[in-house]
């Protein structure tokens, strides 16, 4: 079957760094996108990535390891409006989104 | 660019009617729409893929009598709560893909609160 973990709630302090780990197994892949969803609102897209490696946007990074079946989102310098719930989704071979259930991230001042 | 639109936002209804809910790519032509469903602190779930001109495939346990889903244009699809129920109380979400994308991502409309009473 096709499965995507990431954890469900992370704390982290406003101005610091939090990783968010996703890790995947899909019947194919062609590409891994992330995702940011504050409370009642639709998600908005942050990154894709369809190669191994490090892409850079802003205060947001996103990392993929295809062999592995990995992907973080970096998020640095927080503030106390990046609290909302990270989606982690990979296309897979049928270019059907699978997605993750979410982190809660919730930043502390 | 690539603005998704729904309509309406939020909708209350008394259960046993029908809402029909719009989802427009306004500056953009979409081949394909998703609609997805979303329970209060769940993840999404996609309840259908939607092609211009075509039927829509639903996904196991959607009902497809239930939910209709009509996308009669590159720019348009509307999804039909047919008899709500309270059950069917939901966040309803649509996305669009590109037609010329190169990445195959999914804009997403801002979504549709439905409260069935």
């Amino acid at each position: 079957g096709q499965n995507i973990d990431q954890p469900t709630e992370m704390t982290a302090t406003e101005g610091a760094i939090v990783q968010i780990n996703c890790t995947y197994q899909t019947s194919g892949f062609n590409g891994l996108f992330w995702y940011q969803q504050h409370a009642g609102e639709a998600p908005t897209f942050l990154s894709y990535n369809v190669l191994d490696g490090l892409e850079e946007k802003g205060r947001f990074s996103s990392f993929l390891s295809r062999s592995k079946g990995y992907s973080y989102l970096l998020l640095k310098e927080l503030q106390m409006k990046d609290s909302a719930s990270y989606l982690c989704a990979v296309m897979d071979s049928n270019y059907q989104l699978i997605w993750g259930a979410g982190t809660k991230l919730i930043i502390k001042p | 660019g690539a603005v998704v639109s729904q309509h309406p936002s939020w909708v209350i209804c008394k259960s046993g009617t029908s809402v029909k809910i719009e989802c427009r790519s306004l500056d953009f032509q979409a081949t394909t729409m998703f609609w997805y469903r979303q329970f209060p602190k769940q993840s999404l779930m996609l309840m259908a893929t939607s092609n211009e001109g075509s039927k829509a495939t639903y996904e196991q346990g959607v009902e497809k009598d239930k939910f209709l889903i009509n996308h009669a244009s590159l720019t348009l699809s509307t999804l039909t709560v047919t008899s709500a129920h309270p059950e069917d109380s939901s966040f309803y979400i649509c996305s669009a893909r590109h037609l010329a994308a190169e990445i195959n991502e999914q804009f997403f409309g801002p979504g549709t609160r439905l409260t069935v009473l």
